[in-house]
């Protein structure tokens, strides 16, 4: 399988800030990546599909970047809307497998 | 409104079983593959599932196999989750999504439900 590993597992951080979130890969999983914001109680919502596409919708302060085995999200400046928990996830080949999330809260 | 709700958890012993079901709307069913994401309490998300469009081919992730087995009614717009020999390990909030793979561009799971919660205890 497929690990998907998330640092940090938690940050703080203000309004207005620049966060970064890495998600790297045990192998290439070229460009098959996905990021995901989940707020308390809700369900995930697609961020960036294919490592560095924004999906409709989401606000253009998010941003991916990467591909192969190494790979970040990155908040331009953080909304009050954006603290939540991020995951990204690979859907490269089975079993689709989930970083273990990273905690954004407020500094 | 392009929606997915699931239905059917609950309190079930270990060893016990539970049918899951996600009711698909707003959207053609029949154009995607689906999944099943879970997550246990205060952990990340789990897959545990797909199928494809017709039926004809399904993915589980290894700790489910042989013990899940995940179906769909394309009459019905839905989804559904045989869950057997369930263990205290299966507790989690089961979520369905709809699942991009095959389609020209894949993104991943772009729409989720709400889930529902299994729990497995005596």
């Amino acid at each position: 399988d497929i690990q998907m590993t998330q640092s940090p597992s938690a940050l703080s951080a203000s309004v207005g800030d620049r966060v970064t979130i890495t998600c790297r890969a045990s192998q290439s999983i070229n460009n098959w990546l996905a990021w995901y914001q989940q707020k308390s109680g809700k369900a995930p919502n697609l961020l960036i599909y294919k490592g560095t596409s924004l999906e409709s919708g989401v606000p253009s302060r998010f941003s991916g970047r990467g591909y192969g085995t190494e790979f970040t999200l990155t908040i331009s400046s953080l909304q009050p809307d954006d603290f939540a928990t991020y995951y990204c996830q690979q859907y490269n080949t089975y079993p689709r497998t989930f970083g273990q999330g990273t905690k954004v809260e407020i500094k | 409104e392009v929606q997915l709700v699931e239905s059917g958890g609950g309190l079930v012993q270990p060893g016990g079983s539970l049918r899951l079901s996600c009711a698909a709307s707003g959207f053609s069913f029949t154009n995607y593959w689906m999944s099943w994401v879970r997550q246990a309490p205060g952990k990340g998300l789990e897959w545990v599932a797909n199928i494809k469009q017709d039926g004809s081919d399904k993915n589980y992730v290894d700790s489910v196999k042989g013990r899940f087995t995940i179906s769909r009614d394309n009459a019905k717009n839905s989804l559904y989750l045989q869950m057997d020999s369930l263990r205290a390990e299966d507790t989690a909030v089961y979520s369905c999504a709809r699942d991009t793979v095959g389609l020209i561009l894949p993104v991943g799971f772009d729409l989720w439900g709400q889930g529902t919660l299994v729990t497995v205890s005596s």
